[in-house]
């Protein structure tokens, strides 16, 4: 068991640039959160998909876009990267109610000069 | 709405010294509680949760937390720490609500150091 996966773990990307952060979990779980943790500022959640085929927005969703691909898959898109979005992006899976732990991934380190 | 509150950004202590970090929420329906933790440059992990019975809950490594409903706390407490519990600890809450959506109301994180 994988757990929770997630591609890449570093990037450098400049002001405007696009790119999709990719996670993937084993577990069959039916709940996937992408946050960002960013310092002093604890997790923040941008998007979460409570199940295949839904997505919703969370705390801070400006400035990106997610696709649940199938019940494994939760990719983020930024579309037009801004120096704003540096942080660090945690992928989260979860089985399916409120009583249930979410797994975390290990982090993508994200840079945008 | 929803809130916690994690009383203390930052707690330095001894080894084997005892230690207690603060977490308070406010919450119009019934929660969930957990712990996390953070180890450097890591995900995070459960580290416990209260779900309901027994008030006071413990981890395999010794932590434990107790849920006060009068006082809206669950604090995390472990009699005697190691320099391998450096890390960053979360509190956070689940609301039994429906419109909940099995989201987690995080708090800002405790940075707990371990020095010899």
């Amino acid at each position: 068991n994988a757990g929770v996966t997630q591609t890449p773990k570093f990037q450098v990307l400049k002001t405007g640039q696009s790119m999709t952060l990719q996670c993937a979990q084993d577990m069959n779980h039916n709940s996937m959160y992408w946050y960002r943790q960013d310092p002093g500022m604890g997790l923040r959640l941008i998007y979460y998909s409570a199940s295949e085929g839904t997505t919703d927005k969370g705390e801070v969703p400006n400035g990106y876009n997610v696709s649940r691909l199938n019940k494994r898959e939760f990719s983020l898109r930024l579309e037009s990267a801004a120096p704003s979005q540096t942080s660090v992006y945690f992928c989260a899976s979860s089985l399916q109610g409120a009583r249930d732990e979410q797994y975390f991934g290990p982090g993508t380190r994200l840079t945008v000069t | 709405a929803q809130s916690v509150t994690q009383l203390d950004s930052q707690v330095p202590v001894f080894e084997e010294a005892p230690v207690e970090l603060r977490c308070n929420y406010s919450s119009s329906v019934s929660v969930y509680l957990f712990w996390y933790v953070q180890y450097p440059n890591q995900g995070l992990q459960l580290l416990l949760k209260y779900l309901s019975g027994s008030t006071l809950v413990e981890s395999i490594n010794g932590f434990e937390a107790e849920f006060n409903k009068s006082q809206t706390s669950f604090h995390l407490r472990k009699p005697s720490v190691h320099i391998s519990d450096t890390a960053e600890y979360f509190c956070a809450v689940s609301p039994l609500s429906a419109g909940n959506n099995r989201k987690l109301i995080w708090g800002l994180g405790t940075s707990l150091a371990v020095n010899p």
